[in-house]
């Protein structure tokens, strides 16, 4: 089984608006991903988590805030966002942070 | 700086019939991993095959192989007997390590596979 959810499927919001992502994955994997794709090209870095702490950020603006409360959840705070923000968000995991990504479905958000 | 080229924007290929998907890297490491990643209109990426570039012997998935050339920096796939559930974006990837920090990869543009009945 290497199924990663993300919760909502979509998501429209204002740019005073505060919302969440949520990732969750029961596979027991060690390392999480945060991924931002705008359409038709490859998805990009935002954050790795390795063993529930914070290892890379790829100088992410701080409107964006990852948080994983524990190895199986990863979250994504957002807060004044930017209409160029819309984006789909996928959540990645590995076994290890060395193993192969397996991605989620993603979350197609909308800042108006 | 590790790079990944994909040359092909869009590629079209007739069902049942074969397609080979090109992809160029740059690095300057000698133990890394290569995959493809498939993401069809529905957007889930699925990981398709990856190759350990210690090892010689070309990664073979079902209907999916690579055609891995160390030397050249070249990693390309091979999908045969295409069907129709094949259409899609096809992306490649290098893995690299970062010590202490986990592994990051780096994706190509990404190929848009279109499959004719």
């Amino acid at each position: 089984d290497t199924e990663v959810t993300q919760t909502p499927k979509h998501l429209v919001m204002g740019m005073t608006n505060k919302k969440s992502l949520k990732c969750e994955q029961h596979m027991g994997h060690r390392a999480m991903y945060w991924y931002k794709q705008k359409a038709k090209k490859p998805p990009e870095l935002m954050f790795v988590y390795s063993y529930e702490k914070l290892s890379i950020n790829e100088s992410v603006p701080s409107r964006f805030s990852p948080e994983c409360p524990n190895s199986s959840l990863l979250n994504l705070h957002l807060h004044a966002l930017q209409p160029e923000d819309s984006a789909l968000y996928l959540c990645a995991s590995s076994q290890e942070p060395s193993y192969e990504q397996y991605f989620g479905p993603g979350t197609r958000l909308t800042v108006t | 700086a590790q790079t990944v080229t994909q040359s092909q924007p869009e590629m079209s290929v007739q069902e049942a019939e074969t397609v080979t998907l090109s992809c160029t890297y740059d690095t300057s490491e000698s133990d890394y991993y290569l995959f493809w990643y498939k993401q069809p209109p529905s957007r889930q990426m699925i990981l398709v095959i990856r190759q350990e570039a210690y090892k010689q012997q070309n990664a073979t998935e079902n209907r999916f192989s690579v055609n891995f050339q160390k030397a050249a920096k070249s990693f390309s796939l091979k999908i045969s007997d295409s069907q129709l559930g094949d259409a899609a974006m096809y992306f490649c990837a290098y893995r690299y390590m970062i010590y202490n920090q986990g592994g990051k990869l780096i994706f190509g543009q990404g190929t848009e596979l279109s499959v004719k009945p």
